[in-house]
């Protein structure tokens, strides 16, 4: 099956530092990638579309200068959190989407954000 | 009304059980559909599609209602390994549309 890499699985760093978090489709050319954050007990939210070679279309109450998205090629999209803080703490899972529309989305094995 | 929702659970069921998760979507429109699994702190695995009015994989079988818009996930001989969460899931706009998710534990 389909298959996509998110690097790295797990971030520890103090209040202040970018993160960036890279994510792979390995098998297939993905045109669109998504960026989602979950907390704990919820549901995953989708923070951003994330298109090869144009700008990302975030979500309404997600800041576009605190969440750089950029899609490079067709098989690496990377987030960068910048000056992050505890409250940005999470779990970032990327997804990569290898068709049409309505088809399934693969999702990365997720990167757990801790700021301190 | 929430686009996609889902009974929270959790669902408590001894092994071999069989149990049924009822999921309910908001747009008529609505061609596809998808039933993840999420085990605890990993991401989310696909685990059916749903294209038209239903889809069975083993011990796993997704039936579509859309007069009625909703779609079921049915496991049957319930194993501990089913053990997670699983996620009704609808494209639209482009976006996949998550319900909250089913908590399903199974005990020996």
């Amino acid at each position: 099956g389909a298959v996509v890499s998110q690097h790295p699985s797990r971030v520890i760093c103090k209040s202040g530092t970018s993160v960036k978090i890279e994510c792979r489709s390995l098998d297939f050319q993905a045109t669109t990638m998504f960026w989602y954050r979950q907390f704990p007990k919820q549901s995953l939210m989708l923070m951003a579309t994330s298109n090869e070679g144009s700008k990302a279309t975030y979500e309404q109450g997600v800041e576009k200068d605190k969440f750089l998205i950029n899609h490079a090629s067709l098989t690496l999209s990377t987030l960068t959190v910048t000056s992050a803080h505890p409250e940005d703490s999470s779990f970032y899972i990327c997804s990569a989407r290898a068709g049409f529309y309505n088809q399934p989305q693969h999702f990365g094995d997720g990167t757990r954000l801790s700021i301190l | 009304r929430k686009e996609v929702e889902q009974d929270p659970g959790p669902f408590n069921v001894p092994e071999g059980a069989t149990v049924a998760f009822n999921c309910t979507y908001s747009n008529s429109a609505s061609q596809s559909f998808f039933w993840y699994r999420q085990d605890c702190r990993k991401e989310p695995k696909l685990l059916m599609s749903v294209y038209s009015s239903g889809n069975e994989d083993g011990r796993f079988t997704a039936q579509l209602n859309r007069a009625s818009q909703y779609i079921s996930l049915l496991i049957r001989d319930s194993k501990l390994s089913d053990s997670a969460t699983y996620l009704c899931v609808v494209p639209q706009g482009g976006k996949l549309i998550f319900g909250q998710g089913t908590e399903l534990s199974v005990k020996p």
